[in-house]
Parts: structure tokens; C-alpha cells; sequence
């Protein structure tokens, strides 16, 4: 399996435009998590979902954050509008149906730099 | 919520044995613990994860005392590329408390 995927690397914007992450997981994982990493705060959980649905989104900071998952293979996270304070890291990471035991595989990240 | 405790930050040199040992006094009975490295520019990458006693693999060794209130992740013999920051979890059947990783501890291996 290729891990977890997500695309863009890289994406700089300008404040007020709307960024758009997207995450493959890997094949036959139940669960997805969206994290976010700056020096400030380390790595913060989002938002996770569990078959596709929703768990917990009290990470998320605020109404202009939204993701989705549309299927078990896709994942977005989108920012709209989006804020410098905004600019971090952006992992996606998934895992297996045991969540309690279950480790969880991080993508390479995607640097979000809002000017 | 098992709430957990690492040093900030750890020195070592090369060949040296490296033990970083992360506090977890409120460990519920259902809880596992696990470890994760992470290096500039990546994700956070899966080391080792147990329950109890002593864990090993090819990476590191994982050591719990029978009350599971701490525990220390051990690195043989680390090398320069082992600097990296390393994250302690602990989290059990409520899928809520595995996801939070705190500050980790940051290890600097040198020459």
C-alpha cells in the first residue's frame, strides 16, 4: 500500500481565498483524522471520522474549517476564507477498526501558508 | 482522560542508550500505550506500542511497571538520525483519548 496520501505538499494562498486539502487513507482503514502542527500549539486534532461519518469535530477551529468524506477513500479538509493565522502543517492520518490498539498512519502533510 | 507527562527536551550522543520515560498517573484499565517519532518535515511515524511488562521490537524497547502509571521508551545505541521528537499516547477504548499528543520530547543525538 502506498500510505496515506495527501495532496497538495505545498499550497500558498492569499488571506480570503478559499484552500481545499484532500487525503487518501489507506485501503480498508475505518477511521480518518485531520490534524493541524504549528510551533505554537503542536499537533492538534481537528476533526475524526469513523466509516465515512463524523465522530468528533471539536477541534475544529472554527466555521470557516469544514471537512468531508464523501467515501471510505477521500477525505477534504476545506478553509473558507482562509487567514494567515491560518498557515501550519496539515496532516491527515488514518487507522485500523480497533481504535484502541489501533496505530495510526500519518501522510506526509500539506504546508498551508496564507499571506 | 489519561492525561500525560514528557520531558521537553533530551541530549544524548551517538552509541549511546536513550531512555525517555513518559508519566501517565490516570491510566485506565482498557488503555494502551503507544509511541510515535516524529522528524522535521513528517509525519509522526508509528515506533512501539504495549500494555504492559516489556515490549520490544526492532526500533526500541518499551518498559511498564505493573502499576502502567509511567512508562519508558528505550533507544539503543541511537544515532544521529534519531534526533527527532517523540510523542507518548496512551488511550483506550474511547476513541477520543488516543488522539491527543501533547508537547512530546524533543531529543538532539550529537557527534
Amino acid at each position: 500500500d502506498a500510505g496515506v496520501i495527501q495532496s497538495p505538499r505545498h499550497e500558498v494562498t492569499e488571506m480570503g481565498q478559499e484552500v481545499t486539502l484532500r487525503c487518501k487513507p489507506i485501503s480498508g482503514h475505518d477511521y480518518l483524522f485531520w490534524y493541524r502542527q504549528t510551533m505554537m500549539r503542536g499537533l492538534e486534532l481537528l476533526i475524526y471520522f469513523n466509516n465515512n461519518v463524523p465522530i468528533d469535530d471539536s477541534g475544529m477551529p472554527e466555521d470557516r474549517f469544514s471537512a468531508k468524506m464523501p467515501n471510505a477513500s477521500f477525505s477534504t479538509l476545506k478553509i473558507q476564507p482562509s487567514e494567515p493565522r491560518d498557515s501550519a502543517v496539515y496532516f491527515c492520518a488514518s487507522s485500523g477498526t480497533n481504535i484502541a490498539k489501533n496505530i495510526q498512519y500519518f501522510g506526509a502533510g500539506t504546508r498551508l501558508s496564507v499571506l | 482522560l489519561a492525561k500525560t507527562t514528557q520531558p521537553i527536551s533530551m541530549d544524548s550522543y551517538e552509541g549511546q542508550e536513550v531512555n525517555i520515560t513518559c508519566s501517565h498517573n490516570n491510566i485506565a484499565t482498557n488503555d494502551y500505550i503507544t509511541w510515535y517519532q516524529q522528524f522535521p518535515s513528517q509525519g509522526p511515524r508509528f515506533i512501539i506500542q504495549g500494555y504492559k511488562t516489556k515490549v520490544t521490537n526492532e526500533v526500541a524497547s518499551l518498559f511498564i511497571p505493573a502499576d502502567r502509571k509511567s512508562s519508558t521508551l528505550s533507544l539503543p545505541r541511537v544515532s544521529l538520525s534519531d534526533t527527532a521528537v517523540y510523542y507518548c499516547l496512551v488511550g483506550g477504548d474511547n476513541a477520543g483519548n488516543m488522539l491527543t499528543f501533547g508537547g512530546g520530547t524533543r531529543l538532539m543525538v550529537k557527534p
